[in-house]
C-alpha cells in the first residue's frame, strides 16, 4: 500500500460525457502527478501540481484539466470524452516540489468510454 | 526527450538472479536513472535509482556503466512476486523548475516456478 488513494476504481461512461477522478496523496506529500496508461501509448505524464499550483504539464489534452485543493487532494476532470480516452489513470505523489524524489503511485482508476 | 531501450520481455527461473539491461546512450550529466516496476493490476512501484555509482537497497541492485550509457537492474533471487513490467527511466529536467519521469515500454519479466 503506497498511501495514495484514488476513487473511483472503475468508471464507465458514454462518449461526450464529463467525469472527475479523485486522488488523495500520501500524508505530508505536497506534489501530485497525473498519468494516463493506455495499451498503445504506455504510461504518459499529464500534469503535476505542487501545494495547489500547477508545476509541470505533459501530454495533457485541452479537454482535460486538473486542480489541487487546500487539503492537497487533487481532481482530474475529463470532458467531451472520446472512445480513445479509455485508459487507466494513475495519480502519484511525492514530497519534493521539483519532482526530484520518489513518486508513490495510487492503484489507478480504470475509465471505460462506450 | 531522453530515451531508454529495454528488451520487451525476459524470463527467469524462481530463486535465480535476474539481470535486466537498459540502454540510455543520450543520457546527460544531470539525469538520474530510475527503475520502477508495475505488478499486474497495480500502479507503478519505485525500485531503485542512481546517478553514477552502483546502488543497493533491500529490493535490488543497480549497476551503472562507467560512461553511464547503460545500466542493469539486478534482482538477486527472483520470486514469483517479482513478475512485473520493469521500467528504466531517466529523470530529466523538464524546464520551469520541474523534473519528470518519462516511462517507456519496459521489460515484462516472467518468473518460472
Amino acid at each position: 500500500d503506497s498511501g495514495v488513494t484514488q476513487t473511483p476504481k472503475h468508471l464507465i461512461t458514454a462518449t461526450g460525457q464529463r467525469v472527475t477522478l479523485r486522488c488523495s496523496p500520501r500524508s505530508g506529500d505536497l506534489s501530485v502527478y497525473w498519468y494516463q496508461q493506455s495499451l498503445d501509448q504506455g504510461l504518459q505524464f499529464l500534469i503535476q501540481y505542487y501545494n495547489g499550483e500547477e508545476r509541470a504539464k505533459g501530454n495533457i489534452l485541452e479537454r482535460f484539466s486538473a486542480q489541487q485543493f487546500p487539503d492537497l487532494h487533487s481532481e482530474l476532470n475529463l470532458s467531451s470524452l472520446e472512445l480513445g480516452d479509455s485508459a487507466l489513470y494513475f495519480c502519484a505523489s511525492s514530497s519534493h516540489r521539483q519532482g526530484m524524489d520518489t513518486q508513490y503511485f495510487g492503484p489507478g482508476t480504470r475509465l471505460t468510454v462506450l | 526527450d531522453a530515451k531508454t531501450t529495454q528488451p520487451n520481455s525476459m524470463e527467469s527461473n524462481e530463486e535465480e538472479p535476474v539481470h535486466l539491461p537498459c540502454n540510455h546512450s543520450t543520457i546527460s550529466g544531470t539525469d538520474y536513472i530510475h527503475w520502477y516496476r508495475q505488478l499486474p493490476s497495480q500502479g507503478p512501484e519505485y525500485v531503485i535509482h542512481g546517478l553514477t555509482s552502483n546502488v543497493n537497497n533491500r529490493m535490488a541492485s543497480l549497476a551503472i556503466a562507467e560512461d553511464r550509457k547503460s545500466s542493469t537492474l539486478i534482482l538477486h533471487r527472483a520470486t514469483l512476486r517479482d513478475a512485473a513490467v520493469y521500467y528504466c527511466i531517466l529523470r530529466t529536467y523538464s524546464g520551469a523548475g520541474s523534473y519528470q519521469l518519462t516511462f517507456g515500454k519496459g521489460t515484462k519479466l516472467s518468473v518460472i516456478p
